[in-house]
């Protein structure tokens, strides 16, 4: 079974431009997870998608934004990017159904550089 | 809410020498817990989880914890380290399967030949 892609795998954008990730999960997995990683902050929380519905959501602001097709392919969107914004931003599937056998597994990420 | 501490940034072992990455836990109510382990350049790669079913977890390569409730603790171990288990290492903790990880900062685990 072919694991969690994400495209691209490397980004490199200016201040104030806007960028698109995208992420396909595990086939049969429903819910995609986002998180950001960086040096300072660690592994951050974004936002989750679960039957192209945003079921939970972190402390982000809202320049930060997602959705999920029907396929369970998901994009997230980040506008006016700051330099802040430089991270390996991360994407996780599962099936979303909740309880011990559920499991996040994560893709490859991508490294967004912001100049 | 959850949250999750590991102690020591940074863990430098010899090449055969035993493994020993802290992760301690809070949380209201009886967690999920996850240790993942990062290569450079890639994203995270499940090594086990702790679901209840069994104190003493068995992960990949060689790799257990076990849960302790009294101490809030979810240790890794390995009883003998190789080159290639050099990476960063994370434990997460969460409270059900469908809502969000929460990480700790993470340990970069060394090993000197």
């Amino acid at each position: 079974k072919a694991g969690v892609t994400q495209t691209p795998r490397y980004l490199i954008k200016t201040r104030g431009q806007q960028v698109t990730l995208s992420c396909s999960p595990i086939s049969g997995h429903r819910s995609v997870s986002w998180y950001q990683q960086t040096p300072g902050q660690g592994l951050q929380f974004l936002f989750e998608y679960f039957s192209e519905t945003q079921r939970n959501k972190g402390n982000f602001p809202g320049r930060f934004s997602g959705r999920q097709f029907s396929n369970s392919r998901s994009e997230m969107n980040v506008s006016t990017l700051e330099l802040g914004d430089s991270a390996l931003y991360l994407c996780a599937s599962s099936s979303g159904v909740g309880g011990g056998t559920d499991t996040q597994y994560f893709g490859p990420g991508t490294r967004l550089t912001v100049l | 809410a959850q949250s999750v501490t590991q102690l020591g940034s940074h863990v430098s072992v010899s090449e055969g020498a035993l493994v020993l990455l802290r992760c301690n836990y809070s949380s209201s109510v009886p967690p999920y817990l996850f240790w993942y382990v990062q290569y450079p350049n890639q994203g995270l790669q499940l090594l086990l989880k702790y679901t209840s079913a069994a104190t003493l977890v068995k992960g990949i390569n060689g790799f257990e914890a076990e849960f302790k409730k009294s101490e809030t603790s979810f240790h890794l171990t390995k009883p003998s380290a190789h080159m290639s288990d050099a990476a960063e290492y994370f434990c997460a903790v969460t409270i059900s399967g469908n809502t969000p990880l929460v990480f700790g900062k993470g340990t970069r685990l060394s090993v000197i030949a």
